[in-house]
């Protein structure tokens, strides 16, 4: 089974904090994601990883950053958190494929920034 | 912009009806398509996915591709109160293994007991 681990379930930061948001996954994929979901906007994707090291800006990389040290574990940073980053932020992996792309899912870190 | 539409609704259906999800896309070059659920407070789990035209079927969950009109569509026969859901449709817009998938916002099923 494939396993994609996120750090906490739920965190509550103060505005201005520097925010960490690890992910982790088992199963040697080579592309990692990061999103966030929020009502009626739907899954957004802020920044992807299909290398160690590498990084590809997704719709909405403004406000954040991420490091790809190994190829196991992405991480999501908020430089200096807002409260409109209040959100579910949801992990994902996959294997490089012609077609079967299949994306799996972390179980989410639902976020509080007062 | 690629794009991936699906209506939010609820889509209330009986138990034991069939109920259908429906969703289009932009790109015509699209390759692979993806159903996920997503239960309220949890992270989508995979469903289905579907690369040619026609139809696949998984148990109660039937898949179905039609690339000229550029529509994908989720039956799911004898529904249940479990299958109360968001259902996401995803696309990849291209045939390269390292482009993200886009999702669609989902369209929320009540299952009526």
């Amino acid at each position: 089974d494939v396993k994609v681990t996120q750090s906490s379930r739920y965190l509550v930061k103060r505005t201005g904090e520097k925010v960490f948001l690890e992910c982790v996954q088992d199963m040697d994929h080579e592309n990692m994601f990061w999103y966030r979901q929020d009502p009626g906007l739907g899954l957004r994707l802020i920044y992807f990883s299909y290398d160690v090291k590498m990084k590809e800006k997704g719709d909405i990389p403004e406000g954040y950053s991420v490091s790809r040290e190994k190829k196991e574990r992405f991480s999501l940073i908020l430089e200096s958190a807002s409260t409109n980053q209040t959100s579910m932020y949801l992990c994902a992996s996959s294997f490089l494929a012609e077609l079967q792309e299949t994306q799996y899912f972390g179980p989410g870190t639902r976020l509080l920034v007062l | 912009q690629k794009e991936v539409e699906q209506n939010s609704g609820p889509l209330s259906v009986p138990e034991g009806a069939i109920a259908s999800l429906n969703c289009t896309y932009s790109d015509r070059v699209s390759q692979s398509f993806f159903w996920y659920r997503q239960y309220s407070g949890k992270s989508p789990e995979l469903i289905m996915s579907i690369y040619s035209n026609g139809d696949k079927e998984d148990g109660r969950f039937t898949a179905q591709l039609n690339k000229a009109s550029q529509y994908v569509s989720l039956l799911i026969r004898d529904s249940q109160p479990s299958d109360s859901a968001t259902y996401l449709c995803a696309v990849r817009p291209r045939n390269s293994g390292n482009t993200p998938l886009v999702f669609g916002k989902g369209t929320r099923l009540s299952v009526i007991a």
